[in-house]
């Protein structure tokens, strides 16, 4: 069982929809997650950074944490076609454990016009 | 512009040959690391630094080399011993490890083939 898993889709919603993205994970020790960005053949962005469990909103974008059920979760809302990437959830056991940091397989999200 | 410089783009394998990616930042972190992406797998840990002269080995270091003689530059080198290098490989940096808000800044990334 890996310890990072996220559905790979690929997801396709229309213009305006509300999306949500899941990872769950096995290592109760994680206390970091992040979720990353990537546009085709770039570089991944960092889009979301939680600590511990709880909601983060920045704009259209929130960002939960279950700890107790070990789920994390990103919500876009009234999506845009600007939208479509990969999105990759991320986290970790301490800060300093950049090395450290384990990444979900990325879901390839689509928004249709 | 700050950031994170990766060459080439495109780079093709020969059987047998080493071959080297570059990675350059002038964000002047410390601390570098070089992923490789596979589709459906995310992104695997390869190697990483965090300080000059020192490197540690991530997940799947076998059939990779890296030296970190300058704290702007990281290269990997894929060798020969590498038996299915065919990957797109992110090379990151972030400011200090130990921060309490780390955040890794990705290049652009390379796509290797084999010939």
């Amino acid at each position: 069982q890996k310890e990072v898993e996220q559905d790979p889709g690929p997801l396709s919603v229309p213009e305006g929809a509300i999306v949500s993205l899941n990872c769950t994970y096995s290592n109760s020790a994680f206390q970091y997650f992040m979720w990353y960005r990537q546009y085709s053949r770039k570089g991944p962005e960092l889009l979301m950074y939680t600590y511990s469990s709880g909601n983060k909103e920045d704009g259209r974008f929130t960002a939960q944490v279950d700890k107790s059920s070990k789920y994390i979760s990103l919500f876009i809302r009234d999506s845009q076609p600007s939208d479509s990437a990969t999105y990759l959830c991320a986290m970790s056991e301490i800060y300093n454990q950049g090395g450290k940091l384990i990444f979900g397989q990325g879901t390839e999200l689509s928004v249709k016009p | 512009d700050g950031g994170i410089t990766q060459s080439p783009k495109y780079l093709f394998r020969k059987e047998g040959q080493n071959v080297t990616l570059s990675c350059e930042q002038n964000l002047n972190h410390d601390a570098m690391y070089w992923y490789r992406q596979d589709p459906g797998q995310g992104l695997r840990l390869i190697y990483y630094s965090q300080i000059v002269n020192d490197f540690q080995k991530g997940d799947i270091a076998e059939g990779y080399s890296v030296s970190r003689e300058k704290k702007e530059s990281f290269p990997l080198t894929v060798t020969s011993a590498q038996k299915n290098p065919t990957a797109f490989y992110l090379c990151a940096s972030s400011a200090t490890p130990g921060g309490t808000n780390e955040k890794l800044f990705f290049g652009s990334g390379t796509q290797l083939s084999v010939l």
